[in-house]
Order: C-alpha cells, then sequence, then structure tokens
C-alpha cells in the first residue's frame, strides 16, 4: 500500500542552525506534499506545501525541495529558534484516487537548543 | 471563524461503553477525515467523507462508525471501547486536494 517514511524521528538542533527533514514517498500519483507542524496540546497546522510541477518552495525561514524521480522531499529550516521547536509530519497526496487521502510521515520531534 | 471543532477534549471510558466525537466545520467543506495519532505512528486515517450521505474507510476503520448527513458535520462512533482505541483523535477538513485543517484533538483513554 502507499507508504511515507519519515527521517529522522528526533533532531535536537543549537538556536540559530539549520534543520533538515527528510521524506520519501511510495506511490507515484502523489502530486501534493504538505508539511505539518504540531505544537504541544494542539492540531497539526500548516507550515508548507509543495505541488509535483515545483522542485522547491520557499517562505522566509522554511523551504522544501522535491525530487519526483527519488519520491523524495525535505523540509529546511534555517536560523532556528526555541519557538521552532515541535512535532513535524510530511505528507503525500494525490488526484489519482479522487479521494484526497493523505498519507502522513511518522513524524520527527525537533529541539531548539537555548 | 471557528475553523474545526471538536468536541469533547478529553474522555474516559471502560471498556465497552460506547461514546460519539464530535466535529463541526464552518469552512463549507466538502472533505472530512478522522485520524488516530499514537506514539511513533503518526497520524492514521480512520474514516473519511467526500460529501454529504458519502462515507469510506481509511487505514483503521475496525471498532469505528461515522455518518455525514450534513455538510458541517462528522461524528466518528466507537461502537464498544476497548484500550487499543486509547489515543489521540483528531479531525481535518480540506476543500480539495489542498490544506487540511485541523482541530485540536479528543485525547480518549480507554480502562
Amino acid at each position: 500500500g502507499e507508504n511515507v517514511e519519515q527521517h529522522p524521528s528526533t533532531l535536537s538542533v543549537q538556536e540559530g542552525d539549520s534543520a533538515v527533514i527528510k521524506c520519501t514517498y511510495s506511490d507515484s500519483a502523489s502530486n501534493y506534499f504538505p508539511w505539518y507542524k504540531q505544537e504541544l496540546g494542539k492540531g497539526p497546522q500548516l507550515i508548507i506545501d509543495i505541488r509535483s510541477n515545483v522542485g522547491e518552495k520557499k517562505d522566509q525561514r522554511i523551504a522544501v525541495t522535491l525530487n519526483k524521480t527519488a519520491k523524495h522531499f525535505s523540509l529546511h529550516i534555517t536560523e532556528t529558534q526555541p519557538e521552532d521547536s515541535a512535532v513535524y509530519f510530511c505528507a503525500a497526496n494525490g488526484e489519482g484516487s479522487g479521494t484526497y487521502k493523505y498519507i502522513f510521515g511518522t513524524g520527527t520531534r525537533l529541539k531548539v537548543l537555548a | 471563524n471557528a475553523g474545526v471543532t471538536q468536541t469533547p477534549k478529553f474522555q474516559v471510558l471502560k471498556t465497552g461503553q460506547s461514546m460519539t466525537l464530535q466535529c463541526a466545520q464552518d469552512m463549507n467543506h466538502e472533505y472530512m477525515s478522522w485520524y488516530r495519532q499514537d506514539p511513533g505512528m503518526g497520524l492514521r486515517l480512520i474514516h473519511y467523507s467526500v460529501g454529504a450521505g458519502i462515507t469510506d474507510q481509511g487505514e483503521v476503520p475496525n471498532g469505528y462508525n461515522v455518518s455525514r448527513s450534513t455538510t458541517e458535520d462528522f461524528p466518528l462512533r466507537l461502537l464498544s471501547a476497548a484500550p487499543s482505541q486509547t489515543s489521540v483523535y483528531f479531525c481535518a477538513s480540506q476543500q480539495g486536494n489542498t490544506e487540511a485543517f485541523f482541530g485540536q484533538g479528543t485525547r480518549l483513554t480507554v480502562v
């Protein structure tokens, strides 16, 4: 079945350093790849997304890259701050089925050390 | 602008009890879904709906029922609670192949 693998499961970085989280997906029909941030006790919130016709997208300190050939996409956070500490989830979706189902990765707990 | 509202936020059930988790959205989204979140396993899809009167199973549907009588509401029913259903449950809504908006979650403990 469809699968999204996410690594690492935990990541600790010093404030100001960069953080990279990587995901791979199995369904070649997937064409929408969102990233969600989940703070303690809250629901996930979208932070950035990318579609399959684009290789890279940036939003201030956050960027996402997509390699469709390798079925691989990554989240890059630069100049990390303590408020970036949270759990991050990648997901893959596809229009082929028409149901817009998401398959989520298992999450990365990011800790930014002050 | 409430977005997606889930109730209750916390619930403790005894094994064998039944209950309904409520979910409502005010964005007129066609697509709604229920996920459960367990440590180390991410978010797993339980059931989803592509519009009023249409529901389908996700990855982990056993032990749960859903219905969609209106665009706004998508309740999740636990028929006979089991300890394995201890989890955090999230409802989400979206319009098409785009951002999903999540509720704040319901933390359920089955003893």
